[in-house]
């Protein structure tokens, strides 16, 4: 079966630092999306991404955060200056189309903010 | 809004035995729900879902789900279990508007002793 892959499996930053979380969804899929789970708690979602475009952020979502598809290959969720609370399991996902309702999802990068 | 409770964080269960994941939910609108199970190292893989119809839904390796709209629940069961199953299972509900996130649970952890 198809995968969506992310890389990389764990990233350890500073605090203050920028991150990139790459993923790369499966290849005919349409929507895309960026999940957290922080240790204990949830898996919130954070981001949904359709025709090069965001189609919904959560309140988490702040002006800290962006995404991006640079090639039509890569998903990217890109941190600018992480704090000790983005430290998370971040998941991405993509979904076929606007009518299929199963999600594939990635293994996951572990971030660590120190 | 939409919530997920998943009360049990984690049940233990000797293999061959039965087992019950409870998970409720809360949303005024109709509801589509998923059981989603991640296996040590791997992503969020889909288990089963309810859109309609049958209130009963079954997956490809014993589980079953039942959506009780009256107590707005919809448990996963297992009549017997193997060491295989153990994993974090995350139930998620969807709204059947326009959005298209999932609000997932805190994740019961099943862990199967033999």
């Amino acid at each position: 079966e198809p995968e969506v892959t992310q890389t990389p499996s764990h990233q350890v930053t500073q605090m203050g630092q920028e991150v990139i979380l790459r993923c790369v969804p499966i290849s005919n899929h349409l929507y895309f999306y960026w999940y957290r789970q922080i240790l204990g708690q949830k898996v919130e979602f954070l981001v949904s991404f359709y025709n090069n475009e965001i189609s919904e952020k959560s309140e988490i979502f702040d002006d800290q955060f962006s995404v991006e598809r640079p090639d039509g290959s890569n998903f990217t969720l890109k941190i600018r200056s992480t704090k000790l609370e983005d430290s998370a399991m971040y998941f991405c996902a993509s979904r076929k189309t606007g009518g299929d309702e199963k999600l594939f999802f990635g293994s996951g990068t572990q971030l660590s903010v120190l | 809004a939409q919530s997920v409770t998943q009360l049990d964080s984690q049940v233990p269960v000797f293999e061959e035995a039965p087992v019950e994941l409870r998970c409720n939910y809360s949303s005024s609108v109709s509801v589509y729900l998923f059981w989603y199970v991640q296996y040590p190292n791997q992503g969020l893989q889909l288990l089963l879902k309810y859109l309609s119809g049958s209130t009963l839904v079954e997956s490809i390796n014993g589980f079953e789900a039942e959506f009780n709209k009256s107590q707005t629940s919809f448990h996963l069961r297992k009549p017997s279990v193997h060491i295989s199953d153990t994993a974090e299972y995350f139930c998620a509900v969807k709204n059947g508007g326009a959005t298209n996130k999932l609000i997932f649970g805190t994740g019961t952890l099943l862990a199967v002793q033999p």
